[in-house]
């Protein structure tokens, strides 16, 4: 298993610019999420989602939309890139259901926005 | 709602000594919780859990035990190593409606262990 793989690793924007941040597994699992980290502010939740179809919103939605058509693919899309989403993005995972089941995370993008 | 506060840190340690990592927590349902690890450079991974009361969560020397008197999660270590420098952020998972049991973490504490 591959696990959680994220694309791109690295990337730098220029202010109003677009992207997808792609995010896969291979574990089959119902549950999907999106958080962004940045220093002093810990893991905030962007947007998850329970199952293929169906997405919501986290603590810090604006500005990123999201959609889920299949179980293995969760993009984060940024329409219009800002400063302010200079951040290391995280992809995640988890079986739905189970209050006690493990969240798997991808390595990470780290997005700067000029 | 549901909130986690750990100790933010940084914490600067000497090889072999004791680690205390303090985390309380509150839940509006009877939560899981979890210790995860991110090390320079990566994505988080779980170091351990526990699911129920009085339940001690072990891994790599690494245990946390669930008070929930307390509404606690320390985490805990006899013997530090420099390969264990890292963020370890504590977290919850707890029923949000119905079966959908989303995942709150804590800031994160930076640790660094020197030779």
């Amino acid at each position: 298993n591959a696990g959680v793989t994220q694309t791109p690793k690295f990337q730098v924007l220029k202010t109003g610019q677009s992207m997808t941040l792609q995010c896969a597994q291979d574990m089959n699992h119902e549950y999907m999420s999106w958080y962004r980290q940045d220093p002093g502010m810990g893991l905030r939740l962007i947007h998850y989602s329970v199952g293929a179809g169906i997405t919501d919103q986290g603590e810090v939605p604006n500005g990123y939309n999201v959609s889920r058509s299949t179980t293995e693919d969760f993009p984060l899309r940024l329409l219009s890139a800002a400063p302010s989403q200079t951040s290391v993005y995280f992809c995640a995972s988890r079986l739905g259901g189970q209050r006690f089941s493990e969240q798997y995370f991808g390595p990470g993008t780290r997005l700067t926005v000029t | 709602g549901n909130s986690v506060t750990q100790m933010e840190g940084p914490v600067t340690l000497s090889e072999e000594a004791f680690l205390t990592i303090n985390c309380t927590y509150t839940a509006t349902g009877y939560p899981s919780l979890f210790w995860y690890v991110q090390y320079p450079g990566e994505g988080l991974q779980l170091l351990l859990k526990a699911t129920k009361a009085d339940d001690k969560g072990s891994n790599k020397g690494f245990e946390a035990t669930y008070r929930k008197e307390t509404t606690s999660f320390h985490l805990e270590k006899g013997s530090v190593q420099v390969s264990d420098s890292a963020v370890y952020f504590c977290a919850l998972s707890d029923d949000v409606g119905g079966s959908n049991y989303k995942l709150t973490f804590g800031k994160g504490t930076l640790l660094t262990v020197n030779p």
